[in-house]
């Protein structure tokens, strides 16, 4: 088992470019999500899928839009990218519904943004 | 919404000592608290979590402690190790689904 995958790791773009970010996940998990990183911030929760067909947004949605293709995959589109956009991006995934349950990370694209 | 604190941001100890991060929440609802561990460069994993039934978990050499009326939650590591060094993240379960918020992360150093 991969666990979650994503692509790409590494990602230089330009001001006003657009990209998307590919996350997979093969644990059978309902629930996915995306998450960026910034020194000092901890992860932020940007949007998240609690199942299939769903999404919502999370505590920093702007600018971003997702797409939860099927089960297994989880996109996240930056449409017009700004500087303010350079980070790390996680995707994780988790069993989800009403249950706690943990989530598992990828390995993160690294995104830079001149 | 949900704020998560977290202390201290940065913390040195010596092989063998132990080492306590803790974390406050303010949403009285939240009930799952999981602690994280990301080392340079690599993916946050999960190291050990608590529900909010139970006031302390223990896991070889980490524990995670909850007080549900200060609304805190403490990790605790002892006999610490060079291999502990690491970042450190809290988070609390907010919300109808498994929507976490994390603290800002504690960078822990562990000394030879």
């Amino acid at each position: 088992n991969a666990g979650v995958t994503q692509t790409p790791k590494f990602q230089v773009l330009k001001t006003g470019q657009s990209m998307t970010l590919q996350c997979a996940q093969d644990m059978n998990h309902n629930s996915m999500y995306w998450y960026r990183q910034d020194p000092g911030m901890g992860l932020r929760l940007i949007y998240y899928s609690a199942s299939e067909g769903t999404t919502d947004k999370g505590e920093v949605p702007n600018g971003y839009n997702v797409s939860r293709l099927n089960k297994r995959e989880f996109s996240l589109r930056l449409e017009s990218a700004a500087p303010s956009q350079t980070s790390v991006y996680f995707c994780a995934s988790s069993w989800g519904g009403q249950e706690d349950q943990p989530q598992h990370f990828g390995d993160g694209t690294r995104l830079s943004i001149l | 919404g949900e704020n998560v604190e977290q202390h201290p941001s940065t913390l040195s100890v010596q092989e063998g000592d132990s080492a306590v991060i803790k974390c406050t929440y303010s949403d009285s609802a939240s009930n799952y608290f999981p602690w994280y561990k990301q080392e340079l460069g690599k993916r946050p994993q999960l190291i050990i979590d608590i529900r909010s039934n139970v006031g302390e978990k223990k896991d070889q050499r980490i524990a995670v402690t909850l007080n549900k009326t200060a609304k805190h939650f403490s990790l605790h590591i002892t006999e610490t190790q060079p291999e502990d060094s690491a970042v450190y993240f809290c988070a609390s379960r907010t919300g109808g689904y498994n929507k976490l918020i994390f603290g800002a992360g504690t960078r822990l150093a562990v000394h030879p």
